[in-house]
């Protein structure tokens, strides 16, 4: 079946580290998005990449970065920068102007 | 991006319609109405968009007002399956980014 795969569902980081969530999809799409969500609010958008080897900042981009270096993937690394990392973490792909589809999501815990 | 305005809350109960409201008073004339829903702990799932005429699908209908400043999700019969965050989001003809609100959680009583 065709989907999004996100993995690992749960992940655990020590403060300091680097970290990296992959996102693949085999549904041909090609726009890729990464976003984050907290307890009780809505997803806000990381980065994006509506083609192969380009990507744009989303509204949260500060202390994450990415690589699209095929169509299929899409990682996401949560840098030590990043000051508050533990959230839940949705992919998405999509057809240029069409609905979105996302993964399961990764949870992050800082130990 | 234009902003939407939904209730924090709503609730049901269980094989009645449910109507799901958006106030979107700063819509443009070339964006698009989205609603997703979200289970707990899952991704957003797509249910259905407009632009300018109501629209019906497997899952729901969408009533979009004659001014576009506000719509309307329906659920014809609620089911416990139902139970989610509704997001109402407007989206550009050409763009592909989306604005998440906090949606409304909708609560269906057996």
């Amino acid at each position: 079946d065709g989907g999004i795969t996100q993995s690992p569902k749960y992940l655990f980081r020590k403060e300091g580290q680097n970290v990296t969530l992959s996102c693949e999809q085999n549904l041909n799409h090609d726009a890729m998005y990464w976003y984050r969500q907290d307890p009780g609010q809505g997803l806000r958008l990381i980065y994006y990449s509506q083609i192969v080897n380009d990507f744009q900042k989303g509204d949260i981009a500060e202390g994450y970065s990415v690589s699209r270096e095929k169509k299929e993937s899409f990682p996401l690394t949560v840098t030590s920068a990043q000051k508050n990392p533990t959230a839940f973490y949705l992919c998405a792909s999509s057809l240029p102007s069409q609905p979105q589809h996302f993964g399961d999501g990764t949870r992050l815990s800082i130990l | 991006d234009a902003k939407t305005t939904q209730p924090n809350s709503m609730e049901s109960n269980e094989e009645e319609p449910v109507h799901l409201p958006c106030n979107h008073s700063t819509i443009s004339g070339t964006d698009y109405i989205h609603w997703y829903r979200q289970l707990p702990s899952q991704g957003p799932e797509y249910v259905i968009h407009g632009l300018t005429s109501n629209v019906n699908n497997r899952m729901a209908s969408l009533a979009i007002a004659e001014d576009r400043k506000s719509s309307t999700l329906i659920l014809h019969r609620a089911t416990l399956r139902d139970a989610a965050v509704y997001y109402c989001i407007l989206r550009e003809t050409s763009g592909s980014r989306l604005t998440f609100g906090e949606g409304t959680q909708l609560t269906v009583n057996p």
